[in-house]
């Protein structure tokens, strides 16, 4: 069936560095992607979102971007803190499948000071 | 607002008990949903509810049940809990006019 993945399950960074998560999807229908970041013990909160129809989008040190033509997903974070230590998802979905999202596994991203 | 909370916290069930995880949303969603997070792994969804009296099965339903009487509430129901239920589950929630979900902070369930 189809599904989401991510390439790393870990990412270690030096604060102050950018970080590049990534994220493979496998239905080409899909119409939006969210990246979603969980911190230990919490839910996952909401960091941006992409439309198909967009390449790249930016919200305040995250820059996501969508690479349709390889079907993959990339979340960039600028000037990384230890405050971005956390597991990122990034979840897609696909309006002909009904009101669902579909997870990939997570990369946990460790800050090193 | 409370956004989307979930009761208990944490929960240990011996096998072949039941119990029911409460989650309840202030925001007036629509939709709701439960699912499950094993250790390491990515979010499957159990249940899902476009609206109050409609529910419908997600990736991973067996074992569960659930009910949405009210916009408000959205209780899943575990019979006859098993070892393989042992996980941590989340409610969450999403107005109808975009995709983003709201999650709850997760009940922890250890079934031994």
């Amino acid at each position: 069936g189809e599904s989401v993945g991510l390439h790393l399950p870990t990412l270690s960074v030096q604060e102050g560095d950018n970080s590049i998560i990534n994220c493979a999807y496998s239905n080409s229908a899909s119409d939006y992607f969210i990246w979603y970041k969980q911190e230990s013990g919490k839910g996952p909160q909401f960091i941006i979102d992409i439309r198909s129809n967009m390449d790249k989008r930016q919200g305040q040190r995250v820059t996501v971007l969508l690479n349709k033509t390889v079907k993959h997903l990339s979340l960039q974070i600028a000037a990384t803190q230890p405050g971005d230590s956390a597991v990122y998802f990034c979840a897609e979905n696909w309006t002909g499948g009904g009101n669902k999202l579909t997870f990939g596994t997570g990369t946990q991203l460790k800050v090193e000071l | 607002n409370a956004g989307v909370t979930q009761t208990p916290k944490f929960r240990i069930l011996k096998i072949g008990q039941s119990m029911t995880l409460q989650c309840t949303q202030d925001m007036n969603h629509n939709y709701m949903y439960w699912y499950r997070q094993d250790p390491g792994m990515g979010l499957k969804l159990i249940y899902y509810s476009v609206g109050a009296g409609i529910t419908d099965k997600g990736e991973v339903p067996n074992g569960y049940n659930v009910s949405r009487s009210t916009t408000e509430d959205f209780p899943l129901r575990l019979e006859l809990a098993a070892p393989s239920q042992t996980s941590v589950y989340f409610c969450a929630t999403r107005a109808g006019t975009t995709y983003e979900q709201y999650f709850g902070p997760g009940t922890r369930l250890t079934v031994t």
